[in-house]
């Protein structure tokens, strides 16, 4: 067990809608990340907060956002879901906030569009 | 951005065998991370290894960075190796881990 919590652990929707999925870190963990991994993309980089502050972006969509709560929290919102989106999302955290410190993984939302 | 190559793509082993996985890298890094994802999808952390040699069991890890390489080396496999195993690289250049394509084991009895 890594520590990170993520949920649901599966989510079936139809294209079009918003959902939105949950990361806990692991105690004392001041940074979050969201990764996709997709079959044709690999595991990408969506984003980082550190400390409830937006750190870093990657390939994120305009369709989805994402916040952290002062409780350190976060939660990946992805709108006009469409059938590419299908994906595993992952929930990374750690301690520092520049990547240079391990980084622990959630057990991933594996999201179906249909 | 940093490229993160692993070799090799796939590699079929009979349960009892070592291998020897390779993650080179084209810039150097301050994290260096290995990690199993099995058949279920988890992510596990295997190795935290920006430099130097650690060991974990039947499991061990080398990072040159220097030479912008790292290995992993399972001994004795068993059937619970299987899955994908990635090596993710971190530059001062940004705060992402950059994942390698991954390399797919079968252990097989």
């Amino acid at each position: 067990d890594s520590g990170v919590t993520q949920t649901p652990k599966h989510l079936i929707t139809a294209t079009g809608q918003r959902v939105t999925l949950r990361c806990s870190p692991r105690s004392g963990d001041l940074s979050v990340y969201w990764y996709q991994q997709s079959l044709d993309q690999g595991l990408q980089f969506l984003i980082q907060y550190y400390n409830g502050e937006e750190r870093a972006k990657g390939n994120i969509l305009e369709r989805f956002s994402a916040q952290q709560f002062p409780d350190l929290h976060s939660e990946l919102n992805l709108s006009s879901l469409e059938l590419g989106d299908s994906a595993l999302y992952f929930c990374a955290s750690s301690a520092g906030g520049r990547g240079n410190t391990e980084a622990f993984f959630g057990q991933g939302t594996r999201l179906t569009v249909v | 951005g940093i490229q993160v190559e692993q070799s090799p793509p796939d590699l079929i082993l009979q349960e009892g065998a070592n291998s020897t996985l390779r993650c080179n890298f084209s810039d150097s890094v301050n994290n260096l991370q290995w990690f199993h994802q099995n058949p279920w999808g988890q992510l596990i952390n295997l190795f935290y290894i920006p430099s130097g040699t650690k060991q974990n069991g039947r499991l061990s890890a080398t990072t040159v960075a220097t030479e912008r390489y790292s290995l992993l080396y399972i001994s004795s496999s068993q059937t619970t190796d299987s899955g994908v195993y990635f090596c993710a690289a971190h530059t001062g250049g940004g705060n992402k881990l950059t994942f390698g394509t991954g390399t797919q084991l079968k252990v097989e009895l």
